[in-house]
């Protein structure tokens, strides 16, 4: 089945750092779904990118989705202790939610 | 605060047995997600109700039911627990069933199986 690959597993930064990260996929997928999961809380949606080639910005986030339409891109600038979290991807060839296929995350430490 | 309530929190129970998780989902929103979170597997997709109806299955075992009450509260019940069972759940709510509208996680509820 479809699968996602995040990289880096995880990360340790000094706060202030700038930061990118990216999910690559073995299929086309038509939609790109960035989450940031707090330690005991569910996901919460950053950025959603709809189009190849799209550039999206939330605050200091910064999210791509790739032109081949199998990867997409996180960047962080400037961070700062809160941004600390587990971030997953997740994609899909449709609109419908059930079709979603979520990275396995990528795990961020930011060192005041 | 998501506006997506989870009870219980936490679970523990043995092997087995049968429990029931609970979920209210946001304030208008009609369809909400079961998900199982667990350490191999990653977030998997469990099944979808959409204004009272299933709308969708994914990898749900034939063990776990659910489903959504008229005033769109859902439950996701778990019976015949195996130790693989142990897992965090999560409930997500959104106003329609798909992209662009945004889909909101409760907090979940964590199920440990002994």
């Amino acid at each position: 089945g479809q699968q996602l690959n995040q990289s880096p597993q995880s990360m340790f930064i000094q706060e202030g750092e700038d930061v990118s990260m990216n999910c690559t996929s073995s299929s086309i997928f038509n939609t790109w779904l960035w989450y940031k999961q707090d330690p005991g809380e569910g996901p919460v949606l950053l950025i959603a990118l709809y189009k190849a080639g799209e550039l999206t910005s939330n605050g200091r986030l910064t999210a791509q989705f790739g032109i081949t339409r199998k990867d997409s891109f996180l960047n962080i600038s400037a961070s700062i202790p809160s941004d600390v979290g587990i971030y997953f991807c997740a994609g899909h060839e449709g609109t419908s939610y059930d079709k979603v296929i979520f990275g396995p995350g990528t795990s961020l430490s930011v060192i005041p | 605060d998501s506006g997506v309530t989870q009870t219980p929190k936490h679970l523990i129970t043995a092997t087995g047995q049968r429990v029931t998780l609970r979920c209210s989902p946001r304030s208008g929103d009609l369809s909400v997600y079961w998900y199982q979170q667990s350490l191999d597997q990653g977030l998997q997709f469990l099944i979808q109700y959409y204004n009272g109806e299933e709308r969708a299955k994914g990898n749900i075992l034939e063990r776990f039911s659910a489903q959504q009450f008229p005033d769109l509260h859902s439950e996701l019940n778990l019976s015949s627990l195996e130790l693989g069972d142990s897992a965090l759940y999560f409930c997500a709510s959104s106003v329609w069933d798909s992209l662009p509208s945004t889909q909101y996680f409760g907090p979940g509820t964590r199920l440990t199986v002994l």
